[in-house]
């Protein structure tokens, strides 16, 4: 049963560190989004990449936050300095674009993020 | 970018059917209706999409309406591990295919 993986789970810290979030991607999938859920702004759509290449990573605070994929298996979400207003849950979700239809996001778990 | 509109919350019995309406009045011709769910401290998953007709899986029926400005998620037969928030969302192909996710319905099912 094929999944999307994220590490950690749960992440304290301190205000002004750096936080690197890791996904692993279903194996096969194309796309990657990364996701933020707060109680107060939903789920908001942070960056997407499509055969690795970013798509868009408007949502992203660019200061502060950075996304990458170094490659089809593993995408990383960074947060430096992270700051208490980034605590909140932070999904990936990936899928398989064929370009004509559109495709299933598979989400994982969520990494829990509490920046104090 | 379109918008859905859907109730906040809505209660339903276990083992009866369940109606969860959407509204989006400004879809385009090329935007997906998709509905993806979240249970309690998960991940959102897939339910089903439809463009045009209705659809049918082993989750939930989707219901269209004639001019695509509402739909309807139909969960025949409602158990407890059905209590999830739903989420109605437009996915328009013509743009970089994001999910713009709204506030969705908590749908509450009592035993």
């Amino acid at each position: 049963d094929a999944r999307v993986t994220q590490t950690p789970r749960h992440k304290v810290t301190e205000m002004g560190q750096e936080v690197t979030m890791r996904c692993q991607p279903i194996l096969g999938h194309n796309t990657v989004f990364w996701y933020r859920q707060t109680m107060m702004q939903g789920l908001e759509l942070l960056a997407y990449f499509r055969n690795r290449a970013p798509l868009d990573d408007s949502g992203m605070p660019k200061d502060r936050f950075s996304a990458e994929m170094p490659d089809a298996t593993l995408a990383t979400l960074k947060i430096q300095p992270s700051e208490p207003r980034d605590s909140a849950v932070y999904f990936c979700a990936s899928g398989l674009s064929s370009g004509r239809t559109p495709d299933t996001q598979y989400f994982g778990p969520g990494t829990r993020l509490t920046v104090l | 970018d379109a918008k859905t509109t859907q109730p906040n919350s809505m209660e339903s019995n276990e083992e009866e059917p369940v109606h969860l309406p959407c509204n989006h009045s400004t879809i385009s011709g090329t935007d997906y209706i998709h509905w993806y769910r979240q249970l309690p401290s998960q991940g959102p998953e897939y339910v089903i999409h439809g463009l045009t007709s209705n659809v049918n899986n082993r989750m939930a029926s989707l219901a269209i309406a004639e001019d695509r400005k509402s739909s309807t998620l139909i969960l025949h037969r409602a158990t407890l591990r059905d209590a999830a928030v739903y989420y109605c969302i437009l996915r328009d192909m013509d743009s970089n295919y994001q999910l713009i996710w709204g506030a969705g319905t908590k749908l509450i099912i009592k035993p």
